[in-house]
């Protein structure tokens, strides 16, 4: 079965220092990332996705995410974290071509919470 | 983008009864669907809700216990029936735009 393992479940860092964040996917011939961000008590927000193209995306508040096919990997990364930034951070995938094969469901990883520390 | 809205935001039930969650997307999508989130969780996909016809069900979960409407391109209603304390959950609608799923708000679901 697909799946998506994100390896921390925790990752407490201080304010202005660097964060990356892990998510590993089952190997697939197709695949589409995405990684979303859920603050306290909210919604899930769309924060980034790799469909095609660039292996490097980027949101609009700073964080990043390569895509590396080789090591099945979407690491999601901020040279300088914020403590509004502090949330749980969801890595999904959805297999194959969307519009064709592809139904659109989402898997999602664990999640990992980001606490940044004043 | 679309924009997903969910009544009840939250809601307190007891064991036994059933409720019924809306979604409504600003929006005409293809797809729809419905995901739990436990407590702690992450979130797993419930069903695709199909627009008329009877919904695709994920394992582990069957119509009788989540049935699904969909009368058309915009609105979805799930219901949680005959209602455990272990279906306490965030439930989540998103609908699929051409690259993109977005999110409802969620409605956080207390089964005492």
């Amino acid at each position: 079965a697909q799946s998506v393992t994100q390896l921390d479940s925790q990752v407490p860092v201080f304010e202005e220092a660097p964060v990356e964040l892990r998510c590993n996917y089952s190997s697939s011939v197709s695949v589409y990332l995405f990684w979303y961000v859920q603050y306290p008590n909210q919604g899930l927000q769309l924060l980034l996705k790799y469909l095609s193209g660039s292996t490097l995306v980027e949101s609009i508040n700073g964080f990043e995410a390569e895509f590396n096919k080789s090591q099945t990997s979407f690491h999601l990364r901020k040279p300088s974290v914020h403590i509004s930034d502090t949330a749980e951070y969801f890595c999904a995938v959805t297999y194959g071509i969307h519009g064709s094969s592809n139904t659109g469901k989402l898997i999602f990883g664990q999640g990992t919470t980001l606490q940044v520390k004043p | 983008s679309a924009v997903i809205s969910q009544k009840p935001s939250r809601d307190i039930c007891q064991r036994g009864t059933s409720l019924t969650i809306q979604c409504q997307v600003d929006s005409q999508v293809t797809m729809m669907f419905w995901y739990r989130q436990q407590p702690g969780q992450s979130l797993t996909l419930i069903a695709t809700a199909n627009q008329g016809s009877e919904a695709t069900y994920e394992s582990g979960f069957v119509i009788d216990k989540f049935p699904i409407s969909r009368p058309n391109l915009t609105f979805s209603t799930l219901t949680v029936s005959n209602m455990s304390p272990e279906d306490s959950s965030i439930y989540l609608c998103s609908a699929a735009g051409t690259d993109t799923q977005y999110f409802g708000p969620g409605t956080r679901l207390t089964v005492l």
